[in-house]
């Protein structure tokens, strides 16, 4: 089975724009979770889909938001970017919704803010 | 959600066993104890999982304390590839539709000497 894929690897932005990220999760993994990682505040989580439902969501502004699509796959949005949202961004997927369930992380969105 | 404490570094031999601890003092009856290490440049990954009882799996062993407050990540026999990020995570058990909510301490960096 492939793994998670998260696109593009690499991505730079100037203050003020909006970006969106996409992650295709292992096929058959319904849910998928989104963590921003940066060397101060370390792995953060941002929230979490399944079946197209934002489930849970961490302590973020609204300019960032998400989706799910039909398909499991997921994408975020981060809008009025700010030099502060420079960060790994990561996606994590898993098959239901049980605290035994492992989660399977992608290689990360890497987003620069100028 | 409950928290954990490890140490922030540990450093190890090649072909040496390791025992990373942690505690987790406030853990209650149902969270469940997962780890997941971080490689380099690469997205988190699952290492294993326990409840109460101690747990082996081909990567590692998990050793849980009686009364759960604490518990031990072993590594048999480590190699290079195994230096790392370490972290201890509790998983609160929702019910039927548990949040994937993975909150990430500080983690202990391994470091593994040849």
């Amino acid at each position: 089975k492939a793994g998670v894929t998260q696109t593009p690897r690499y991505l730079i932005k100037t203050r003020g724009q909006q970006v969106t990220l996409s992650c295709s999760p292992i096929s058959g993994h319904r849910s998928v979770s989104w963590y921003q990682q940066t060397p101060g505040q370390g792995l953060q989580f941002l929230f979490e889909y399944f079946s197209e439902t934002q489930r849970n969501k961490g302590n973020f502004p609204g300019r960032f938001s998400g989706r799910q699509f039909s398909n499991s796959r997921s994408e975020m949005n981060v809008s009025t970017l700010e030099l502060g949202d420079s960060a790994l961004y990561l996606c994590a997927s898993r098959t239901t919704g049980a605290s035994t369930d492992t989660q399977y992380f992608g290689p990360g969105t890497r987003l620069t803010v100028l | 959600d409950a928290k954990t404490t490890q140490p922030n570094s540990m450093e190890s031999n090649e072909e040496e066993p390791v025992h990373l601890p942690c505690n987790h003092s406030t853990i209650s009856g149902t969270d469940y104890i997962h780890w997941y290490r971080q490689l380099p440049s690469q997205g988190p990954e699952y290492v294993i999982h326990g409840l109460t009882s101690n747990v082996n799996n081909r990567m590692a062993s998990l050793a849980i304390a009686e009364d759960r407050k604490s518990s031990t990540l072993i590594l048999h026999r480590a190699t290079l590839r195994d230096a790392a990020v370490y972290y201890c995570i509790l998983r609160a058990n929702a019910g039927g539709t548990s949040y994937g909510k993975l909150t990430f301490g500080q983690g202990t960096i391994l470091t593994v000497h040849p």
